[in-house]
């Protein structure tokens, strides 16, 4: 079983809509939740973290974060069609360091 | 934010060279940074973790003869990627860990080995 697991879509959206990536980990003792995007061809780049249990937004993103079952989510509203990229979910787990474990990643299509 | 810099961008060498790749934290001091690969349509994999003033630790399967890296500063990590072979052509990425726990990637160096 992988220890970070992402739906590697496409997820297709229309443009204006809201977008929804799931992860979910295995690691319990996880303390540290990261979600990236990476373009094609491109390194990723940091979108937002989240540490605690909850919502934590910032612009049109907002991270998910449910330690009890041990997922954690991005939504991405007013979707546009720059946002087409893999989103890379990342964790850091208690007994790992400062080492990041990553998803598979989702790729999602944002359709005009 | 936090800015990555590597260089350089893309390399091609011959089979049998050594190629060096820098990678520089501009706006931060970097205790730890991280060198990545990522082959085509596959997910990022670790290979390093890069320590200021000491030996870098290897993750398994990555030979640490043949990928050297030296972490001089607190600013700069190298790696070398000794008698490069063909199997060796990948997208080269890393990272610089700031004063907490987020990782900011540099832009990465795509290497090619004829």
């Amino acid at each position: 079983q992988k220890e970070v697991e992402q739906n590697s879509g496409p997820l297709s959206v229309p443009e204006g809509a809201i977008a929804s990536l799931n992860c979910t980990y295995s690691d319990r003792g996880s303390q540290s939740f990261f979600w990236y995007r990476q373009y094609s061809g491109k390194s990723p780049e940091l979108i937002m973290f989240i540490y605690s249990n909850g919502d934590k937004e910032d612009g049109r993103f907002t991270a998910q974060l449910n330690k009890a079952s041990q997922y954690v989510s991005l939504l991405i509203r007013d979707s546009q069609p720059s946002d087409s990229a893999t989103y890379l979910c990342a964790v850091n787990g208690e007994a790992a360091g400062n080492k990041l474990t990553f998803g598979g990643g989702t790729r999602v299509l944002v359709k005009p | 934010g936090a800015v990555v810099s590597q260089h350089p961008s893309w390399v091609i060498c011959k089979s049998g060279t050594s190629v060096k790749i820098e990678c520089r934290s501009l706006d931060f001091q970097a205790t730890t940074m991280f060198w990545y690969r990522q082959f085509p349509k596959q997910s990022l994999m670790l290979m390093a973790t890069s320590n200021e003033g000491s030996k870098a630790t290897y993750e398994q399967g990555v030979e640490k003869d043949k990928f050297l890296i030296n972490h001089a500063s607190l600013t700069l990590s190298t790696l070398t990627v000794t008698s490069a072979h063909p199997e060796d052509s990948s997208f080269y990425i890393c990272s610089a860990l700031d004063d907490g726990e987020t990782q900011y990637f540099g832009p990465g160096t795509r290497l090619l080995v004829l």
